[in-house]
């Protein structure tokens, strides 16, 4: 059974550095892999969507990377902002359903 | 502005009741999605629908019911039967891949 993990859970970096959250899962096995940005009391918004036949997606200051074969994704941020605060959700795409397996999150404090 | 709606926004349900939570899309989406979110977890897929008058259960259905009689209207029922509803209830839609959210309802028990 796919099992997609966010490690770690809480993050606080001052603002201007560059960061890496990480997402791993445990069957290789997916369509995609996609990384969202969640606000508190919020929905959430569609950052980058990896396909599996890919190896990286850039939008902006984000740069995701997806490593199947070991089953690690990382969304780099670079040159971060107090308005970056937010979680961040990775899930993966495991069927032709359009079923997405999510990690629990990592939340990101940008202190100014 | 193309988007979902989710209301209310904050819900409390007593003891032995149902209640319902309404999730509308003008997205033209044929998928709709319904999810659990609770502290330091994933969300849980509820149901989901790809066309109209057609739904799926998820890995969490038990307690809840849906229907899905026009294409942008997709609502929850939480019944007496889901003992512990607490929870942020998110409603997504999608044409493929990404899907787009709705700002959720939380409910909470009276």
């Amino acid at each position: 059974k796919q099992e997609v993990t966010q490690i770690p859970a809480a993050l606080s970096v001052p603002e201007g550095e560059n960061l890496v959250l990480n997402c791993s899962f445990t069957d290789s096995a997916i369509y995609n892999l996609q990384w969202f940005r969640q606000d508190p009391g919020k929905g959430l918004t569609s950052l980058l969507l990896i396909q599996s036949s890919q190896r990286e997606q850039t939008s902006g200051r984000l740069n995701a990377s997806l490593d199947k074969s070991s089953g690690r994704s990382t969304l780099y941020i670079a040159a971060s902002q107090p308005g970056d605060s937010a979680t961040y959700l990775c899930a993966v795409q495991v069927d032709s359903n359009y079923q997405l397996i999510w990690g629990a999150g990592t939340k990101l404090i940008i202190k100014p | 502005d193309g988007g979902i709606t989710q209301s209310p926004k904050y819900l409390f349900r007593k003891e032995g009741q149902n209640v319902t939570l309404s999730c509308e899309q003008n997205l033209n989406h044929d998928a709709m999605y319904w999810y659990r979110q609770d502290p330091g977890q994933g969300l849980r897929l509820i149901y989901y629908s790809q066309i109209v008058n057609d739904f799926q259960k998820g890995d969490i259905a038990e307690g809840y019911s849906v229907s899905r009689e026009k294409k942008e209207s997709f609502p929850l029922t939480v019944t007496s039967a889901q003992k512990n509803p607490t929870a942020f209830y998110l409603c997504a839609s999608s044409h493929g891949q990404p899907q787009h959210f709705g700002d959720g309802t939380r409910l909470s028990i009276l």
